[in-house]
């Protein structure tokens, strides 16, 4: 099956800072989608993007979908972007079964 | 986007009884549910995808007699954890697909789940 790799692991930043998120997947897919799951344990739905580059607020994404990676760009990072941010992929003949990376946790200090 | 809401959003069991979670996408229909779980400090794995009046598909190493999915009606999957022992506890959350895109994928708040 598809994997898919997250880097950093870990990520500490200080107010303000910018930060990119990196996801590398070993095969095709259908779809890719940038989630942030907040402490309590929600996902919320940052980017579906499974190829281009969108923008929202101080978040941006792009996927390279030939060369099989994703990157999320968070600007002036704020404390609240603390979390755990994950990449997740539907592989090509499939319909909504994600398969995660297993995320990037991000630290905000103010 | 779609709305997917869970239910409830935290239970303690003791050990042997059974516990219920319900999934109900609000404002769309979804024939296609997804059920996965999450340990501590761990990514998401996929469990079991819930198919409206059909069984449900186990992914591999998935007990399907533990986890009973029901996906009975267009806007409710439930998934029951039978005879719940503590190494069942868990962080489970469900999601189904926006059907305007036929791809991006929703979640419902999730479930955490103690067994005692």
């Amino acid at each position: 099956g598809i994997q898919v790799e997250q880097s950093p692991p870990d990520l500490i930043l200080q107010e303000g800072a910018n930060s990119t998120l990196r996801c590398n997947f070993s095969d095709s897919v259908n779809n890719l989608q940038w989630f942030h799951q907040n402490p309590w344990g929600q996902l919320i739905n940052l980017f579906y993007i499974p190829s281009g580059t969108k923008q929202n607020g101080r978040l941006s994404a792009t996927t390279v979908a030939t060369e099989r990676y994703s990157l999320l760009y968070i600007s002036s990072s704020q404390t609240t972007d603390s979390g755990v941010y994950f990449c997740a992929v539907v592989g090509s003949g499939n319909t909504g079964k994600l398969i995660f990376g297993q995320g990037t946790t991000l630290q905000v200090k103010p | 986007g779609a709305v997917v809401s869970q239910h409830p959003s935290w239970v303690i069991c003791k050990s042997g009884t059974s516990v219920k979670i319900e999934c109900r996408s609000l404002d769309f229909q979804a024939t296609t549910m997804f059920w996965y779980r999450q340990f501590p400090k761990q990514s998401l794995m996929l469990m079991a995808t819930s198919n409206e009046g059909s069984k449900a598909t186990y992914e591999q190493g998935v007990e399907k007699d533990k986890f009973l999915i029901n996906h009975a009606s267009l806007t409710l999957s439930t998934l029951t954890v039978t005879s719940a022992h503590p190494e069942d506890s868990s962080f489970y959350i469900c999601s189904a697909v926006d059907p305007s895109t036929d791809t991006e994928a929703f979640f419902g708040q999730g479930t955490r789940l103690t067994v005692v």
